[in-house]
């Protein structure tokens, strides 16, 4: 079973600071994904990653970073934490083989911005 | 906009029936096709998916028809039952260049009512 793990699950965080959302995957994916969750929005892509060292831009990226320092982690960085950024985020990772396949998400972190 | 659009929020169908799900997208590039379930407060697992060379793909009581024409996709649920209540949402995937990432739909929230 794979086995994508987050931290930290909840985070409360004042306007203006700095969060850092953490991804570890144990199944040797290529794939690792941030997405985020919003009533009414359902799931939206931030920063995708297919390899170590380098991120790519989703469908949302503005006020977020994401880092790939290597094939197990993936992180995503609000520099400056806005109230709009309050929302759930999921992490997945996939072996897609360089195709779209099955996604294996994270359990979540839910962050509230003050 | 949104690329993959779900516009059902919410669907009540009656225990026993066929509930239908229905999904849009809007970019001719989308081949791979799948359907998510989500409970409250848990992360997205994999229901069923199919590749755009198919148009329907059966697994128990989950049917998913695809309809490349139209840009439409649904999945269809025979003889709901109560633990079928949850939120379903819908994606699509296209690769470029090698990275693959997957579009998620707004979601619809199926309650089987017994």
């Amino acid at each position: 079973e794979a086995a994508v793990t987050q931290s930290p699950r909840s985070k409360v965080a004042v306007t203006g600071g700095k969060v850092t959302l953490s991804c570890h995957q144990t199944n040797n994916h290529d794939y690792m994904y941030w997405y985020r969750q919003d009533t009414g929005h359902g799931l939206r892509l931030i920063h995708y990653s297919y390899v170590a060292d380098s991120t790519e831009k989703g469908d949302i990226p503005d006020g977020y970073k994401a880092s790939r320092p290597s094939q197990e982690n993936f992180s995503l960085i609000l520099e400056l934490a806005s109230l709009s950024q309050t929302a759930v985020y999921f992490c997945a990772s996939s072996d897609a083989g360089g195709r779209t396949g099955q996604l294996y998400f994270g359990e979540g972190s839910k962050l509230t911005v003050l | 906009g949104q690329q993959v659009k779900q516009s059902s929020p919410s669907l009540t169908v009656q225990e026993g029936g066929i509930s239908i799900l229905n999904c849009d997208y809007e970019n001719d590039m989308f081949d791979y096709f799948a359907w998510y379930k989500k409970y409250p407060d848990n992360s997205p697992t994999l229901l069923i998916s199919v590749r755009s060379n198919v148009d329907k793909r059966e697994d128990g009581r989950l049917t998913v028809f695809l309809n490349k024409s139209g840009k439409h996709f649904s999945l269809h649920i025979t003889a709901s039952q109560p633990e079928d209540t949850a939120v379903y949402l819908c994606a699509a995937g296209e690769n470029q260049g090698g990275s693959a990432k997957l579009i998620f739909g707004e979601g619809t929230k199926l309650t089987v009512s017994s």
